[in-house]
């Protein structure tokens, strides 16, 4: 299986701030790559998908890049409704596998 | 707009099977792939498996192989996983999620199984 290791495992920031989350596959996994936002209790949000490309709806202060092995998800402009959690999820082999998830709380 | 309405919370008994629907609205059924995405309390996302409507035949992760089955009813745009042989860890929330070539673009509300004695 394709180990999907996040870094960090969590995050404080402050709001309006610029956040960079790192994603790093055990193997190359081309831009099969998802990232995902989670709140409590509540099911995920779909972000981005092939590494880059947001899903609809998502707005542009997401941005994702990377191929290969490494990604990063950026998050510009930190509201408070944008801490969460944040896994990214690889799909270019199955088991579809996901990182460990990375903890954005506010400082 | 598409939904996928998932069945509600379950609690079942060590060695029970459960059975969780999704019920797909708002969108094309066949031609999307449903995966099973489980959470257990306080922890990560883990893919448990996947199909595809139109083929009818499901891909799972080598870790539920045999205790997982997961099928598709095109006549009522509904999607099943049965866990068997349940277990204390197998206590979860269960989801459904709908995406094209791997990627997951909506998701189920989730569905709690909770195993105990």
């Amino acid at each position: 299986d394709i180990q999907m290791t996040q870094s960090p495992s969590s995050l404080s920031a402050s709001v309006g701030d610029r956040v960079t989350i790192t994603c790093r596959a055990s193997q190359g996994i081309s831009n099969y790559l998802a990232w995902f936002q989670q709140k409590p209790g509540k099911a995920p949000k779909s972000l981005i998908y092939g590494a880059s490309s947001l899903q609809s709806g998502v707005p542009s202060k997401f941005s994702g890049s990377g191929s290969g092995t490494d990604f990063t998800l950026t998050i510009s402009g930190l509201q408070p409704e944008d801490f969460a959690t944040y896994y990214c999820q690889q799909y270019n082999n199955y088991p579809y596998t996901f990182g460990q998830g990375t903890k954005l709380e506010m400082k | 707009q598409v939904q996928l309405v998932q069945s509600g919370a379950e609690v079942k008994k060590p060695g029970s099977s459960v059975k969780v629907s999704c019920k797909s609205s708002g969108g094309t059924f066949s031609t999307y792939a449903i995966s099973w995405v489980r959470q257990a309390p306080g922890q990560g996302l883990e893919w448990m498996g996947g199909i595809i409507p139109i083929f009818g035949t499901a891909d799972y992760a080598q870790k539920f192989q045999g205790r997982v089955t997961i099928i598709a009813d095109e006549s009522t745009s509904t999607a099943y996983m049965e866990l068997s042989s349940l277990r204390s860890e197998d206590t979860a929330v269960y989801y459904c999620a709908r995406g094209l070539g791997g990627k997951i673009d909506y998701w189920g509300q989730g569905t709690l199984v909770t195993v105990s004695s």
